[in-house]
């Protein structure tokens, strides 16, 4: 089974700065098969990126990701209040799918 | 409009058994894999099991495989979780999931006694 270990844990930022989420794979994902998504307190999580870079429908295009092989990211250009969330990356290209730990982006 | 809508979860002593429904409409649910994943409240996300798209293909985590059982009824567009022998630790929120992009609201599964 792959694991994906999200970093940093927490990331305190304010409103307007950009976000660097990370997600590092025990292994190489195929094809690129990594996906992220966007969780808020009592709702369900939404889907951001596919593909490893690929925006989900409706996705603006603050969201954006990057990489390859076992090193992806997730870079939000500037953070809006609805930003400060939980994101967790997720593997599928190998069964079975597993997700990432998540960071959680609060409001400094 | 894609909706996704769990029903069966509560409250069920270790050993016991429930099942849940995913109903599914808007889209043409033959068409998709479905997924559920679940995530004790306030922890994070974890998957539990795939099922392709004329149900003759299924996965699952190591920590439900044996016990949990997925299917779905394409003529009723409704997906199926069929937990058995559950344990305090299977106790989270289940979200049915449409390949990678809907999810539903979730139903809690509260394992206790």
């Amino acid at each position: 089974e792959i694991v994906l270990t999200q970093s940093p844990g927490t990331l305190s930022l304010s409103p307007g700065e950009r976000a660097t989420l990370s997600c590092r794979a025990s292994q190489s994902v195929s094809s690129n098969f990594l996906a992220w998504y966007q969780q808020k307190p009592g709702q369900a999580p939404r889907l951001l990126i596919y593909g490893a870079s690929s925006r989900a429908t409706g996705i603006p295009d603050n969201f954006s990701g990057s990489g390859s092989g076992t090193d992806f990211t997730l870079t939000i250009s500037r953070l809006e209040p609805e930003d400060f969330a939980v994101y967790y990356c997720q593997q599928y290209g190998s069964p079975p799918n597993t997700f990432g730990q998540g960071t959680k982006v609060e409001i400094k | 409009e894609v909706q996704l809508v769990e029903s069966g979860g509560g409250l069920v002593q270790p050993g016991g058994s429930l099942r849940l429904s995913c109903a599914a409409s808007g889209f043409t649910f033959s068409s998709f894999w479905m997924h559920w994943v679940r995530q004790v409240p306030g922890k994070g996300l974890v998957w539990v099991s795939r099922i392709n798209m004329d149900g003759s293909s299924t996965g699952y985590a190591d920590s439900v495989k044996g016990r949990f059982t997925i299917s779905r009824d394409n003529a009723k567009n409704t997906l199926y979780l069929q937990m058995n022998s559950l344990r305090a630790e299977d106790t989270a929120v289940y979200y049915c999931q449409r390949s990678l992009d809907y999810w539903g609201q979730g139903t809690l599964v509260t394992v206790s006694s």
